[in-house]
């Protein structure tokens, strides 16, 4: 039972463009949720990240909404970037002391 | 550069042998977290250890062990070793102070292993 997912697994966007990527979760014990960006070669680096306390994360470019009611949370890179282009992993955690990652959505974005 | 060292980074041996991957957090950081990455998969959570304690065990086959020694490092040993264990090996490490896992990881970049 995957508990952390993402259903796509590519995404495209022209630079300049907003890119969306979604991610579900189903464990209602998850408090804590993260963005991870991975290039070819390199071990994933944090992103952005919420608590369940809040609806919204913003950081420059980057902002994280969380919706509990429907276990969705997404990530808005605005605007887009070719050196944007990576794997990004949604991660959502609990006191028990693990993160559960989704497989990943792969970016590209074009000039 | 995140801080945390593996070693080695690529690894290619046989099925059946027995292999370790080793890792060193970033300083201060008491939580080491082992992860698997398959071919185009997600990051599969595997142990964490804390401050040198196990404290969180995900899918581990059995013929994978762990430990975390006092100077905090850690090693991923992996034995009997099949083709399907294929796979990057990621370790992270996290300060958690209260023991809990409310922050971000800081991952190292990977040991590679090839099973022949």
């Amino acid at each position: 039972d995957q508990q952390v997912k993402q259903n796509s697994p590519s995404l495209s966007v022209q630079e300049g463009r907003i890119s969306i990527l979604n991610c579900d979760y189903t464990n209602s014990m998850f408090d804590y949720f993260l963005w991870y960006k991975k290039y070819p070669a390199e071990g994933p680096t944090f992103l952005i990240s919420i608590s369940s306390i809040k609806d919204k994360n913003e950081d420059g470019r980057f902002t994280v909404f969380l919706n509990k009611s429907a276990k969705h949370l997404s990530l808005h890179i605005v605007p887009s970037q070719p050196g944007d282009s990576a794997v990004y992993f949604c991660a959502a955690n609990t006191n028990a002391g693990k993160s559960t990652f989704g497989d990943g959505t792969t970016l590209t974005v074009k000039p | 550069d995140s801080g945390v060292t593996q070693t080695p980074k690529h690894l290619i041996t046989a099925t059946g042998q027995r292999v370790t991957l080793r890792c060193s957090p970033r300083s201060g950081d008491l939580s080491v977290y082992w992860y698997q990455q398959s071919l185009d998969q997600g990051l599969q959570f595997l142990i964490q250890y804390y401050n040198g304690e196990e404290r969180a065990k995900g899918n581990i086959l059995e013929r994978f062990s762990a430990q975390q020694f006092p100077d905090l490092h850690s090693e991923l040993n992996l034995s009997s070793l099949e083709l399907g264990d294929s796979a990057l090996y990621f370790c992270a490490s996290s300060v958690d102070p209260s023991g809990g896992n409310t922050g971000e990881l800081f991952f190292g970049e990977g040991s590679r292993l090839t099973v022949l």
